[in-house]
């Protein structure tokens, strides 16, 4: 069975401060990862997707790493906001199932 | 364009009441999912569907019923509630199971 491990649960940093968030899996045989952002009392939304191919995905100021040999990915924030505060899940899609972890809640403070 | 759509968004049940739960996704997405979130815990899959007519049981099915006759309802159903069962259910859609999720807003649930 998959498990997903997110390791701080919580973090708080001030604003303009770099975001690194961590998460590991221990199967390494994954179809792709993905990173979600969830605002209190709302659903996921979708950040990047790295397939198992790939070392690193990009979008603006974040960029999420993945090391599947070793089971563990990295998301990086650059230069975090206010409106950076939030939960962010990451996720191992395997056999038509994704796999959660239990997320990091993030506060940057102003 | 409105996504993927839960209703209700608030529920109280009593023990041993049924209900349904209403996902409807107007995206033309095969794959469709239900995860429970609970406090301290990530998603747990339920059930999923990889196109209408075809379910399977996720990591957590024991207690729901699933059916998908058409390609944008994907309903979840409550046999007969337990306290259990009180959580944030959550309804996702993709093109494939390999494609980016969407999720709906969720479903608040407590049973008494």
């Amino acid at each position: 069975k998959q498990e997903v491990t997110q390791i701080p649960a919580a973090l708080s940093v001030p604003e303009g401060e770099n975001l690194v968030l961590n998460c590991s899996f221990t199967d390494s045989a994954i179809y792709n990862l993905q990173w979600f952002r969830q605002d209190p009392g709302k659903g996921l939304t979708s950040l990047l997707l790295i397939q198992s191919s790939q070392r690193e995905q990009t979008s603006g100021r974040l960029n999420a790493s993945l090391d599947k040999s070793s089971g563990r990915s990295t998301l990086y924030i650059a230069a975090s906001q206010p409106g950076d505060s939030a939960t962010y899940l990451c996720a191992v899609s395997g056999d038509y199932k994704l796999s959660f972890g239990a997320g990091t809640t993030v506060t940057v403070r102003a | 364009n409105a996504g993927v759509t839960q209703t209700p968004k608030f529920q109280v049940l009593k023990t041993g009441q049924s209900m349904t739960l209403q996902c409807a996704q107007d995206m033309n997405h095969e794959y469709m999912s239900w995860y429970r979130q609970d406090p301290g815990m990530g998603l747990r899959l339920i059930h999923y569907s990889v196109g209408a007519g075809i379910t399977d049981q996720g990591e957590v099915p024991n207690g729901y019923n699933v059916s998908r006759s058409t390609t944008e309802d994907f309903p979840l159903r409550l046999l007969s509630a337990a306290p259990s069962q009180t959580s944030v259910y959550f309804c996702a859609s993709s093109p494939t199971w390999v494609q980016p999720q969407h999720f709906g807003d969720g479903t608040r649930l407590s049973i008494l």
